[in-house]
Parts: C-alpha cells; sequence; structure tokens
C-alpha cells in the first residue's frame, strides 16, 4: 500500500483557481468513490475539506470543489485567497477496509 | 460535542513498545457505524494512516505495520488503545486519534494530537 502521489507545491495569486492531483491505482482512488481532502495550517490539526470526491461538510466554503477522473482525484480551489496557504492532503479507503493518504501539497499564495 | 484525547509516553528508546490511549468524550463506541482511527505525522512530514476500529469490534490495519501494530477499545472507560511494538526513531511522530462514521470517508480530527519521540 502505497502514499497516494500529490505534486510537492502549487502556487497562485489571489483570486486565481488552482487545482490539487491526487494518484493512486485502482485499487484505492480509482476503485471507490471515498475520497478525501484535508487542510492543515501550521502547527494546527488537519481539517476535512471536501469528502466521497465532492461533498463539502457543513461550514467549508464553496470555493473548494473535487472530482475524480480514474485513478486520479482532484482538488480545486477557486477565488484564492491568503487563507488558503496550508498543506493539503488526500486520502482514500483502499482495498481492504484501509485507508491511505497522499503525499502532501503544500499550497503558496503568490 | 465530540472530542478526544490522546495520551501516552513522550519519549520512548528504541526497540520498546509504544503503548497510545485515546480518551472519548461525547461519543461511545458501542455500535458498528462508529469508529476510532489513529494517523500520525512525523515532523515534516505526511499524514501516514494506521489503525482504524469499530464498535463492533472490526479492526483494519496498515498493511506496511501490521505486524507492529495492535487497537483495542476499553467501553468500560470509553477508551480506544494502539499499541506498537518494536519501536524507531523513524517513528518519532504526533500521533492523532480521530472519529471516524463507517458511512463517511474521512476521519475527524477532534484532538491536538500527541508527539511521541524515539530516541535512545
Amino acid at each position: 500500500q502505497s502514499a497516494l502521489t500529490q505534486p510537492a507545491s502549487v502556487s497562485g495569486s489571489p483570486g486565481q483557481s488552482i487545482t490539487i492531483s491526487c494518484t493512486g491505482t485502482s485499487s484505492d482512488v480509482g476503485g471507490y468513490n471515498y475520497v478525501a481532502w484535508y487542510r492543515q495550517h501550521p502547527g494546527k490539526v488537519p481539517k476535512v475539506m471536501i469528502y466521497h470526491v465532492n461533498n463539502r461538510p457543513s461550514g467549508v466554503s464553496d470555493r473548494f470543489s473535487g472530482s475524480k477522473s480514474g485513478n486520479t482525484a482532484s482538488l480545486t480551489i477557486s477565488g484564492l485567497q491568503a487563507e488558503d496557504e496550508a498543506d493539503y492532503y488526500c486520502s482514500s479507503y483502499s482495498s481492504g477496509g484501509t485507508h491511505v493518504f497522499g503525499t502532501g501539497t503544500k499550497v503558496t499564495v503568490l | 460535542q465530540i472530542t478526544l484525547k490522546e495520551s501516552g509516553p513522550t519519549l520512548v528508546a528504541p526497540t520498546q513498545t509504544l503503548t497510545l490511549t485515546c480518551t472519548l468524550s461525547g461519543f461511545s463506541l458501542t455500535t458498528s457505524e462508529v469508529g476510532v482511527g489513529w494517523i500520525r505525522q512525523p515532523p515534516g512530514k505526511a499524514l501516514e494512516w494506521l489503525a482504524l476500529i469499530y464498535g463492533n469490534d472490526d479492526k483494519r490495519h496498515s498493511p506496511s505495520l501490521k505486524n507492529r501494530l495492535s487497537i483495542n477499545k476499553d467501553a468500560s472507560n470509553n477508551q480506544v488503545v494502539l499499541t506498537m511494538t518494536n519501536m524507531d526513531p523513524v517513528d518519532t511522530a504526533t500521533y492523532f486519534c480521530t472519529h471516524k462514521l463507517r458511512d463517511n470517508s474521512y476521519y475527524d480530527f477532534r484532538g491536538q494530537g500527541h508527539l511521541v519521540t524515539v530516541s535512545s
């Protein structure tokens, strides 16, 4: 069970849109619609931003959206804001009832 | 309000066994629909999923750590205990226990985590 692959860093200017990819296999991302995305500010605990591929928990801005195609899931942040600067992690249910996290992406707001 | 609090040693010697306790508040681990998961994060590194237990004692373990991990619940004290054997410096990390609903694909981080350092 290998970690899901994410780009190490993504950057954008305020107001722009960015997309973070999360690539797995048919045994995890591609096999189930159980992908979640977390945001983690420095020194803070992770907070879920998207679950079940494209669902937002109550209270999460609609600037965050998720999608999936094949073995790759994506998180899009539109209208980038300074508060979006953080680390982002994807996770997926995996065969056997386990879970796996992504390698993490540092988002920088220029 | 649901909260989880991790406790245990902050320093563990190499080859020793780590025992971490997660004390639950605001919910009980008594049904198959509610679970507690353990996730860790080495300093400056990514999250790593470790283990999960549901109220019906359904358990899951990371395949890469399965031989070293055990997860159990103590219903009488409303706690979940994670045990990891043969600790190594690479196991230095913040360990989080989290709330999980079976129908949800995500883990809810309701605690602050517990930093464990492995060193002689």
